[in-house]
């Protein structure tokens, strides 16, 4: 059965500093993996999505890597901004019959302060 | 629509009324998800629609809850005889097909009181 876990669940930084968010997957067989953030109260706004095929994808400040033999990806944030403080959540889709189901993980909670 | 759409965004109900939720999904998204958010948990999976049909219904917790999605597009998650428990934020997904990036609503948080 396929879990995720995200490690830290909380983090503080103070403005300016480049974070590290990780996601790790106990089985390596997916489809792709997702990066979303969540802000209070709000719903999921997608923010990467990395084939399996992939090493590496960037949006803007965001770099997400993927190490799928090691079970495990990345989300490097540049010059952390107090905007984004919010949840991050990564979420895998399995590789066999059940393609369709993102699994997800606890999220890490984000708070960059001024 | 620009995006994936939800209503109502609160909704307070009584324990044992019936409540609807509805979803629309970005246009031309064949797959369809239904997830539901309890305080201080993740993100559990309810039920998965291709099309009209749903192939995976495995995450529909009771046999008070039900979905159907019409015409390929809008659906409705229905819950019978409302429980406490039942209390979450409901949160509704669409993607292009079944593998492709998955672009959620704002969910609809329901409080059964």
């Amino acid at each position: 059965k396929q879990e995720v876990t995200q490690i830290p669940a909380a983090l503080s930084v103070p403005e300016g500093e480049n974070l590290v968010l990780n996601c790790s997957f106990t089985d390596s067989a997916i489809y792709n993996l997702q990066w979303f953030r969540q802000d209070p109260g709000k719903g999921l706004t997608s923010l990467l999505l990395i084939q399996s095929s992939q090493r590496e994808q960037t949006s803007g400040r965001l770099n997400a890597s993927l190490d799928k033999s090691s079970g495990r990806s990345t989300l490097y944030i540049a010059a952390s901004q107090p905007g984004d403080s919010a949840t991050y959540l990564c979420a895998v889709r399995p590789g066999v019959d059940s393609s369709y189901k993102l699994i997800f993980g606890s999220g890490t909670r984000l708070l960059v302060r001024p | 629509g620009a995006g994936v759409s939800q209503s109502p965004s609160n909704k307070v109900t009584e324990k044992g009324k019936d409540v609807e939720l509805r979803c629309d999904p970005i246009s031309g998204h064949t797959a369809l998800y239904w997830y539901r958010q309890s305080l201080g948990q993740g993100l559990e999976f309810l039920i998965y629609f291709q099309g009209n049909s749903a192939p995976d219904k495995s995450g529909l917790p009771s046999d008070r809850f039900s979905a159907e999605r019409t015409g390929g597009s809008v659906s409705t998650l229905t819950i019978q005889r409302t429980q406490q428990e039942d209390s979450a934020v409901y949160l509704c997904a669409s993607s292009l097909d079944r593998v492709a990036e998955a672009f959620f609503g704002q969910g609809t948080r329901l409080t059964v009181v």
